[in-house]
């Protein structure tokens, strides 16, 4: 069965304050690693997909690495709105058409100005 | 930006009544997914769907559940009898390719009284 954990659960960040986020997995045959952003109310938003250990994306203030346990995102000189929940979610290679997404807990980052 | 939309945004139902979730997924998408979040807890997969029919299905979509695509632009879920652990929002999510990001609605909250 696919896993996927979260940390830390909560993040409490400064305005300008680098730090990490981490997600590990456990999956058969990884298909596709994805980040997103998820705001209070409303759906997650994609982020990044990595598909190969090795592999990393940046987009503004985050960058998402991968390897073949864990992925990472990378939050440089955050600002308030970029306070969200952040969620890790895994595709099983072996999943046939469907490819079913396997959630993590997510990450809750604040950002305090 | 084209955008995966879900009505209502919340709907509240006495217990053992039925209920349908409306989905309208971005227009040239063919794969469709529900998933659920009970508060507090994972996002986690209910169903796909491809080519007019159910792909996969977890074991929380068992007989109460059902979902249809009645036209080409509306994907439904229909939860009969609903139980008080109902409860939960509710995503609809597509995608134009399998291994492609899954794009999300913004849910429907669903209470069940």
């Amino acid at each position: 069965e696919d896993q996927v954990t979260q940390s830390p659960e909560a993040l409490r960040l400064q305005e300008g304050e680098s730090s990490s986020l981490n997600c590990s997995y456990t999956v058969s045959g990884l298909r596709g690693l994805f980040w997103y952003r998820q705001d209070p109310g409303k759906g997650p938003e994609f982020l990044f997909t990595l598909y190969s250990a090795g592999e990393e994306k940046e987009k503004e203030r985050l960058k998402a690495t991968l390897t073949k346990k864990e992925s990472f995102l990378h939050i440089t000189a955050p600002k308030p709105e970029d306070s969200a929940t952040y969620l890790c979610a895994v595709q099983d290679g072996r999943g046939g058409s469907n490819y079913k997404l396997t959630f993590g807990k997510g990450t809750l980052l604040t950002v305090n100005p | 930006e084209p955008e995966v939309t879900q009505t209502p945004s919340h709907q509240v139902t006495q217990m053992g009544q039925e209920v349908i979730l409306r989905c309208v997924p971005i227009s040239n998408h063919l794969y469709f997914y529900w998933y659920r979040q009970i508060l507090g807890q994972k996002v986690e997969f209910l169903v796909s769907f491809y080519n007019n029919e159910i792909s996969e299905k977890s074991e929380i979509f068992d007989d109460q559940f059902s979902v249809e695509r009645p036209d080409g632009s509306n994907f439904t879920l229909k939860i009969r009898s609903t139980k008080l652990e109902d409860s939960a929002m509710y995503f609809c999510a597509s995608t134009g390719s399998s291994g492609q990001p899954q794009h999300f609605g913004d849910g429907t909250r669903l209470s069940i009284l």
